[in-house]
This record gives C-alpha cells, structure tokens and sequence, in this order.
C-alpha cells in the first residue's frame, strides 16, 4: 500500500525567502500525486497535481513541485515566501491499483517578517 | 458556481450521542468522499460514494456511516460518540471517483463541520 511522509510537522521561513517543502511517497506503481493547502477554518484546495508526462508541475500563488521517481519525492517549493503562505500544507498520493487518497500528517509553514 | 457545502460547520455532542452530517456536492459532482483529521492522525479516508453506493471503506468503526441520495447529496452518522471522535470532518466531491484525477476531475474539498465530543 502506498504512505506519504512530509518531513517537518512545522517549517518557519523569513518573507521573501525560499519556501520548500518536503514530501516523500512510498507505492509499488505509478502514483498521482497533490498538494493541498488548508488556511485556518476552512476545507483543503488544491495547488497542484502530478498525474502524468511533465514533471514539474505548476501551481496557483506561485507554488511549483518537482515529481522524482528516483527519490520517490514530491517536494513543493515557492521561490519568494509571502505572509498570507501561512497555512498548512498537506501532500496526498493515490495510485489505480489501491484507489484511496492518502494524505500525509501535514506541515504548517509559518513566514517570519 | 457553489462550492462544497457542509453542515452544520460547528457542533458539540456528548458521550453515547449520535450524530449526523450533511454534505452537499458541486452541481454535477457526482462522487463524495469523507474524511477525518485531527492533530494527532491527520487526515484519514472514511468512506466514498458514488452514485448512491458506496465504493470504498477506510479503517474505521462501524459506527461511521454514511448514505448518498439520489442528489448526489451524502450524509455521515456516527452512533454512540466517544471523546475520540472530536474531529474536523471534511467532505471532498468530483465529477467520478477514485482515479483517474486527471483534468477537471479533482477533489474539491468543503469547509468542514467541527464536532467536539464532551
């Protein structure tokens, strides 16, 4: 069965400063693989997606993630940190051979001024 | 267009109570899903519907529960509630379940209802 592991349940960057975010997914196949973000009272929106064929994939607000088979990582990064990427950031996987999404235990990102 | 909606988005019940909770899914979303995260485990997969049947389990009880109508509309129940079950319970719909989660077809996540447990 597939598990994803987000190392840091919470990582503090400076405003202006480079954002990363680690995510490693465990799965025997191809995974599909996410990034949510959830703000203070309020459900789960997607930034981004790997599916298929590229694999660096783009998001809104300016996030991107790199999809590594060989690393078998899913990292989210931002060049430039705003105050309002203050949320918590949950990485999912999801294969066609187990068909349930698996989210990891999330990481609040907290931008220092 | 309407996003996911969730009711009611906070509630407070006791020990042995049960409760109910409503979601309602994007216009012709007809697939809803149902989690459960708190501090301590995260996010967790409760159950899947998909044209009023349900297509996928997660690990948990048989005192959660849950139905889809004809609407797509879904409800959870949880029966004889204990303090574990305080929890944020989000509701994610999307046009077809499971994978492909290609194209449009993605979760869409609702605002959660808040339920303590006394």
């Amino acid at each position: 069965a597939q598990s994803v592991t987000q190392l840091g349940s919470h990582v503090s960057v400076s405003e202006g400063a480079l954002v990363l975010l680690r995510c490693n997914y465990s799965s025997s196949v191809p995974p599909y693989l996410f990034w949510y973000v959830q703000y203070p009272n309020q459900g789960l929106q997607l930034l981004l997606k790997y599916t298929t064929g590229a694999t660096l994939v783009k998001g809104i607000n300016g996030f991107e993630a790199e999809f590594k088979k060989s690393e078998t990582s899913f990292h989210l990064t931002k060049p430039s940190a705003h105050m309002s990427d203050a949320a918590e950031y949950f990485c999912a996987v999801i294969t066609n051979r187990d068909d349930k999404i698996i989210f990891g235990k999330g990481t609040r990102l907290h931008i220092l001024p | 267009k309407a996003g996911v909606t969730q009711t009611p988005r906070y509630l407070i019940k006791t020990r042995g109570q049960q409760v109910t909770l409503s979601c309602s899914p994007i216009s012709g979303h007809r697939s809803v899903s149902w989690y459960q995260q708190t501090p301590g485990q995260g996010l967790q997969f409760l159950f899947e519907y998909f044209s009023e049947t349900q297509r996928n389990k997660g690990n948990f009880p048989g005192r959660f529960s849950g139905r889809q109508f004809s609407n797509s509309r879904s409800e959870m129940n949880v029966s004889t509630l204990e303090l574990g079950d305080s929890a944020l319970y989000l509701c994610a719909s999307s046009f077809l379940p499971g994978t492909p989660y290609s194209g449009a077809n993605v979760l869409t996540f609702g605002a959660g209802s808040r339920l303590t447990v006394l």
